[in-house]
């Protein structure tokens, strides 16, 4: 089956610096990668999410890259601010809306 | 707005006891999903169900079953709890194979004594 790999677990940054976080998957027929944030006490709630026809998407300060031959895709935060501080899972599956397997979530912590 | 509806935040059982964690979704979705948090482990898949009265297994459904006996509602079942099945458990939905986001629920904290 599918397995994600996710790097690194935590990461801290200022406030204002990019953070990037990055994942690989194993599964050659996975199509879907979606990105999830969970802060304190909530469900993850998804952020951005890309198909494997397209090799990056962007969202305001968030953009999601695709490399579907090395079989990995990160996630690019920029300018980033204190609110941003929250856990991030990378997931992957065959098809949007269908079962995702995770990767283990990075602990982004941004100080002001 | 979309909805998942976990009916226990917090639970504290005693091994072998029998356990319900219901979750409830007002969106009409096909889809449900049970998986389980831990530190350190990310999330992992627990069991899933695609219609009503169908399930799949995910990649621990060991010491679970669940039920799906109507669209909106998806119960996970600790038949006899233990201490190893403390952890944060979360539901999600979505609306059909091929489209969208998971939704997830706030999550139930089982502690298993």
């Amino acid at each position: 089956g599918e397995n994600v790999e996710q790097h690194p677990s935590t990461l801290s940054v200022q406030e204002g610096d990019s953070a990037v976080i990055k994942c690989t998957y194993s599964d050659s027929a996975s199509n879907y990668f979606p990105w999830y944030k969970q802060e304190l006490g909530k469900g993850p709630q998804l952020i951005i999410d890309i198909r494997s026809n397209v090799g990056e998407k962007k969202d305001q300060r968030i953009a999601v890259t695709l490399n579907k031959t090395a079989k990995h895709f990160s996630l690019h935060i920029t300018e980033t601010q204190p609110e941003d501080s929250a856990v991030y899972f990378c997931a992957a599956s065959r098809q949007a809306g269908t079962a995702l397997i995770f990767g283990k979530g990075t602990t982004l912590s941004v100080s002001s | 707005d979309v909805k998942v509806t976990q009916s226990s935040r917090y639970l504290v059982k005693r091994t072998g006891e029998k356990v319900f964690l219901e979750c409830v979704q007002d969106m009409d979705h096909e889809n449900m999903f049970w998986y389980r948090q831990d530190p350190g482990l990310g999330l992992r898949l627990i069991y899933f169900s695609y219609d009503v009265k169908m399930k799949e297994k995910g990649d621990i459904p060991e010491g679970y079953s669940v039920s799906r006996e109507k669209k909106e509602r998806f119960s996970l079942i600790l038949e006899s709890a233990s201490t190893n099945q403390t952890s944060m458990y979360l539901c999600a939905s979505s609306p059909r194979p091929g489209s969208g986001e998971l939704f997830f629920g706030e999550g139930s904290r089982l502690t298993v004594l």
